[in-house]
């Protein structure tokens, strides 16, 4: 059981827009900064967001975030079929003094 | 070229024992804070454990507390991690990952990854 909580999957046509939930509480995402991985199949994560809501160079403009509370969220809009894989959200959490991921989110690109 | 590559990865028995390395280039190695986050087969990820820049400061997921030690050696560029009394469940892909500022909390650069399996 993950302390951040992601839909196991969500899955949007090419050319659509799709978001992605990470739910946790004020030890981690309320009081913490959120960042977002991608991790297309057989590859390590790669940064996709940070500090809640910026990209860094090379990120299209199609992905962002934003955080509200102890939820954020990350949204990609303009779908193509090379966005299909997991995404993890993960920040710190204080109380655990520990990292912590969500349990990743497979997004399928029909 | 920036970049982390792990090394150490392999076959072990339950309750064995080792020791995996992540060799960092092409940025102030000392400067950062450096991570382990692992990925059982088909599941998510799950951070491991983190060393501060000059070593000094360590931190531990219960599921390794008391069985996996991190650390550094900055004069090589080189960070370990230790891991005893391994079980079943250590089996994953072991990433090295770098922490861009632990004030920011995210992960910047990850390397390739080193798979541990430990089976008898």
């Amino acid at each position: 059981q993950s302390v951040l909580t992601q839909p196991p999957s969500v899955s949007a046509a090419p050319g659509q827009k799709v978001t992605i939930s990470c739910s946790g509480s004020s030890s981690n995402i309320g009081n913490n900064y959120v960042s977002w991985y991608q991790q297309l199949p057989g590859t390590a994560p790669k940064l996709l967001i940070y500090e809640n809501n910026k990209r860094p160079s090379g990120i299209p403009d199609r992905f962002s975030g934003s955080k509200s509370g102890t939820s954020a969220t990350l949204g990609i809009t303009g779908l193509q079929t090379e966005d299909e894989a997991d995404y993890y959200c993960a920040t710190w959490d204080s109380s655990l003094s520990a990292g912590v991921f969500g349990g990743g989110t497979k997004l399928t690109v029909l | 070229e920036v970049q982390l590559l792990e090394s150490g990865g392999g076959l072990v028995q339950p309750g064995g024992s080792l020791r995996l390395s992540c060799a960092a280039s092409g940025f102030t190695f000392t400067s950062y804070a450096m991570n382990w986050v692992r990925q059982a087969p088909g599941k998510g990820l799950e951070w491991v454990s983190t060393v501060s820049g000059n070593g000094g400061t360590t931190y531990y997921a219960d599921s390794v507390k008391g069985r996996f030690t991190i650390s550094r050696d900055n004069s090589k560029n080189t960070l370990y991690l230790q891991m005893n009394s391994l079980r079943a469940d250590d089996t994953a892909v072991y990433y090295c990952a770098k922490l861009n500022e632990w004030r920011f909390y995210y992960f910047d650069l990850w390397g390739r990854g080193t798979l541990v399996t430990v089976s008898s």
